[in-house]
């Protein structure tokens, strides 16, 4: 099975700050990686899929980047609605498929 | 609009069965893949089963393969996710979502809670 770890399990930054969560996989996935955002008691939103497209309504300030095995998602200018765990997916196979995710809190 | 709207779900005893529905509206729904994720209280997102557009496949994960089938109507736009051989580890909130490898869109959930 793919493992797919992140980084950190939770960050916490000021409003107006970049944050950065990594995910690695344990072997190559090429682009085949998304991103989603959960807030609390609700459905995963996707943000991004193949590694740096982003979802059609998603706001800017989220960015994804990597290929291979070690992939980024950036959020440029955090704002108080993107309070939220964060989940990266790989879409090779089926098995392994999300990492633990990454809970974002405001300072 | 489009919509994902799963039923189906409630507390069940450990060794029983229930059926999950999932209503889609808003898309065609016959080429889409469709996939069943599930969160237990607390936890991440766990991958359960996927199945192709036309039906005649299906991928399970090891966890529930065996005691889950997942199955569509494309004349009714319905995904189906039969659960039978409940026990207390899934205990979750199922989403169902299509598939296009990423998962682009997500119904609200439905909670299935198995106990005595």
């Amino acid at each position: 099975d793919i493992q797919m770890t992140q980084s950190p399990s939770t960050v916490s930054a000021s409003v107006g700050d970049s944050v950065t969560i990594t995910c690695r996989a344990s072997e190559t996935i090429s682009s085949w990686l998304a991103w989603y955002q959960q807030k609390p008691g609700k459905a995963p939103k996707l943000l991004i899929y193949k590694a740096s497209t982003l979802e059609t309504g998603v706001p800017s300030r989220f960015s994804g980047s990597g290929s291979g095995t070690e992939f980024t998602l950036a959020i440029s200018g955090l704002q108080p609605d993107d309070i939220a765990t964060y989940y990266c997916q790989q879409y090779k196979s089926y098995a392994g498929m999300f990492g633990q995710g990454t809970k974002v809190e405001i300072k | 609009e489009v919509q994902l709207l799963e039923s189906g779900g409630g507390l069940v005893q450990p060794g029983g069965s229930l059926r999950l529905s999932c209503a889609a509206s808003g898309f065609t729904f016959s080429t889409s893949a469709l996939t069943w994720v599930r969160q237990a209280p607390g936890k991440g997102l766990e991958w359960v089963a996927t199945v192709t557009v036309s039906g005649g496949t299906t991928f399970y994960a090891d966890s529930v393969k065996g005691r889950f089938t997942i199955s569509r109507d494309n004349s009714k736009n319905t995904l189906l996710l039969q659960l039978n051989s409940l026990t207390a580890e899934d205990t979750a909130v199922y989403y169902c979502a299509t598939d296009k490898g990423a998962f682009h869109i997500w119904g609200r959930g439905t909670m299935v809670s198995v106990s005595s």
